[in-house]
């Protein structure tokens, strides 16, 4: 399958500070990549869909000027928790979908953000 | 996005025995995806599924896209302890092009 790259698979931020998080697509063109959270024994809660080029779409109750998502090019894009507070500690997911083959979806290993 | 309703929530069960799990959905899906979740991984592809009726085999995996479009199952035979983990289901609906998640069904093998 499809190789998917997320960067850094754990940080460890002080409260008021912004962390940056990659998604990757190493070996495909990502036309669209969606921005994952996940909390413990829970499913993926969707955040927010980017599609490269133009502004992502967040979903309801998602705060888009806290989690700043940028899809610059065709294989990457970021999540960037602003001002960070320890309730954003959780584990983040990306996924990517196939310019192709785009009805499978593709995640990175996740990123674990423990904000104190 | 829309949940799917997976069941069961958890499973325990011994090494060698066959393991099957379902998901439901209110509204019509044109694709059921299968994905694996060990701890502190991302979820990983198992079988993907695009039409109904269609039935795809992974090695001891098997998965099925129901013939109303509505459901899927995947069924995992003579199971190992490698195959604890957390299963989602997954699938795209006629409305929308973001996938949406069953909450996973937690599956843990004694040997």
């Amino acid at each position: 399958g499809a190789v998917v790259s997320q960067h850094p698979s754990r940080v460890i931020c002080k409260s008021g500070t912004s962390v940056k998080i990659e998604c990757r697509s190493l070996d495909f063109q990502a036309t669209t990549m969606f921005w994952y959270r996940q909390f413990p024994k829970k499913s993926l809660m969707l955040m927010a869909t980017s599609n490269e080029g133009s502004k992502a779409t967040y979903e309801q109750g998602v705060e888009k000027d806290k989690f700043l998502i940028n899809h610059a090019s065709l294989t990457l894009s970021t999540l960037t928790v602003t001002s960070a507070h320890p309730e954003d500690s959780s584990f983040y997911i990306c996924s990517a979908l196939s310019a192709v083959m785009n009805t499978e979806a593709f995640f990175g290993q996740g990123t674990r953000l423990t904000v104190v | 996005g829309q949940q799917l309703n997976q069941s069961p929530q958890s499973m325990f069960i011994q090494e060698g025995e066959d393991v099957s799990m379902n998901c439901t959905s209110s509204s019509i899906f044109n694709t059921w995806l299968w994905y694996k979740q060990d701890p502190g991984e991302g979820p990983v592809l198992l079988i993907a599924l695009y039409k109904a009726g269609e039935l795809t085999s992974n090695g001891r995996l098997t998965a099925q896209f129901g013939i109303t479009r509505k459901d899927s199952f995947l069924n995992i035979s003579a199971s190992i302890p490698s195959d604890v983990g957390i299963y989602f289901c997954a699938g795209y609906s006629n409305s929308g092009y973001a996938l949406n998640f069953g909450k996973g069904t937690s599956l843990l093998v004694t040997p």
